[in-house]
């Protein structure tokens, strides 16, 4: 088992729709939790962080912990077709230890 | 402030060579990460360094080493290229270490030949 899964996609939405991508990770004693985007031939830019359980908003983005469940979503409303790339979810278990990243999913927003 | 920089940002290298690159981290950070990046693998932890001493390492074969220096700029090298070594090379800085946000410079796309 991955330490931190995503589907790969594509995951196609329509311009204004709401695109939710998902991550689920494997150890329970994980603390941080990261979203980062990816443009093609671009470096990863870090666009949220989560490290308590609910919701964090951050303008048209909405990171979702729980713990419990051991997944991280990542909302974006009114989707625009320059929100399309690769989102990168990261995990960390606390106490200085390395960030794992999962594989990414790949977002196409179709106008 | 200025970002992370890396250079040189392309380096074409042939079988058997060593090869070094840079990172200059966000001024005040003192926690250097470096990740390879392939299609395949996706994004791989090499090793972080924080204040000179290497904190973190990954699974990489000896080959691949770095160092920190005391104004927090950090090189890595890779020793005895293999084919499979191309990849983007990525380094990220942070002001507190591996838990918390990391900001990733644009990278040095290595190419083996």
């Amino acid at each position: 088992q991955k330490e931190v899964e995503q589907n790969s996609g594509p995951l196609s939405v329509p311009e204004g729709a709401i695109a939710s991508l998902n991550c689920t990770y494997s150890d329970r004693v994980s603390q941080s939790f990261f979203w980062y985007r990816q443009y093609s031939g671009k470096s990863p830019e870090l666009i949220m962080s989560i490290y308590s359980n609910g919701d964090k908003e951050d303008g048209r983005f909405t990171a979702q912990l729980n713990k419990a469940s051991q997944y991280v979503s990542l909302l974006i409303r009114d989707s625009q077709p320059s929100d399309s790339a690769t989102y990168l979810c990261a995990v960390n278990k606390g106490g200085y230890q390395k960030v794992t990243f999962g594989t990414g999913t790949k977002l196409q927003v179709i106008p | 402030k200025a970002g992370v920089t890396q250079t040189p940002r392309y380096l074409i290298k042939t079988r058997g060579q060593q090869v070094t690159l840079s990172c200059s981290p966000i001024s005040g950070h003192r926690s250097v990460s470096w990740y390879q990046q392939t299609p395949g693998q996706g994004l791989q932890f090499l090793f972080e360094y924080f204040s000179e001493t290497q904190r973190n390492k990954g699974n990489f074969p000896g080959r691949f080493s770095g160092r920190q220096f005391s104004n927090s700029r950090s090189e890595m090298n890779v020793s005895t290229l293999e084919l499979g070594d191309s990849a983007l090379y990525l380094c990220a800085s942070s002001d507190t270490g591996g838990a918390y946000e990391q900001y990733f410079g644009p990278g040095t796309r290595l190419t083996v030949t």
